[in-house]
């Protein structure tokens, strides 16, 4: 079946660190890829995303590109800052129509100032 | 104004009882999700309704019932809480056709059974 697998966390780096939480995948066909962050308090929210291979998504700062070859949709941001402190969660969907999301563990970052 | 609103934050409960999450959204999405949050964050899918359809069950226990009176409103309603029930339980709602994967989540709602 589909899976996603992220790296565990937590992660803490201090502010303007650069930052990459890696995530990989195992689908059928062509699934589309996501990565969805969750801060303190509150549900899900969409980052960014990418439908096809080699598509590159980002959002905010944040960059992902999506790998065929390796199967991979690693995160990166250049510099964070503390506001960046959240759950992150990559994804996938393989299932048009019915937007049926495949969620990995997620992976807490904390940004120290 | 809240897109996909759920209630309660907060439920504490004894094993044995039934409760219910209320979740409403106001953007007009045709589809609404519950998915379930364990305490190592694991996301996992339990239904998902479109115009009031079930057209996910991901092998859920018969104790959890979603109820759709309406495609605005997605209601779960579990029976003799177990221990194991105990979650974070987020509501999102989608719109089929357009974008793909992009789920809008409520706050979540935080059960603890005793």
């Amino acid at each position: 079946g589909n899976s996603v697998t992220q790296m565990e966390g937590p992660v803490t780096l201090s502010e303007e660190a650069f930052l990459t939480i890696n995530c990989t995948y195992t689908a059928t066909g062509y699934p589309s890829l996501f990565w969805y962050v969750q801060y303190p308090g509150e549900g899900l929210q969409l980052l960014l995303k990418a439908t096809k291979a080699d598509d590159k998504g980002s959002n905010k700062g944040f960059e992902a590109t999506y790998r065929k070859e390796t199967t991979s949709f690693h995160l990166e941001k250049g510099s964070v800052q503390v506001s960046d402190s959240a759950v992150y969660f990559c994804a996938l969907s393989s299932l048009q129509g019915a937007q049926k999301l495949v969620f990995g563990q997620g992976t807490r970052l904390t940004i120290n100032p | 104004d809240t897109a996909v609103s759920q209630t309660p934050k907060y439920l504490v409960t004894q094993m044995g009882n039934d409760k219910s999450i209320k979740c409403e959204q106001n953007l007009g999405h045709d589809t609404m999700y519950w998915y379930k949050q364990d305490s190592k964050k694991f996301l996992k899918i339990m239904f998902s309704y479109n115009n009031k359809e079930l057209i996910i069950n991901e092998t859920v226990p018969n104790r959890f019932s979603p109820k759709s009176p309406d495609k605005a409103h997605l209601n779960l309603h579990i029976n003799s809480l177990e221990l194991g029930d105990s979650a974070v339980y987020f509501c999102a709602s989608s719109q089929v056709g357009l974008a793909v994967g992009e789920l809008f989540f409520g706050e979540g709602s935080r059960l603890t059974v005793l």
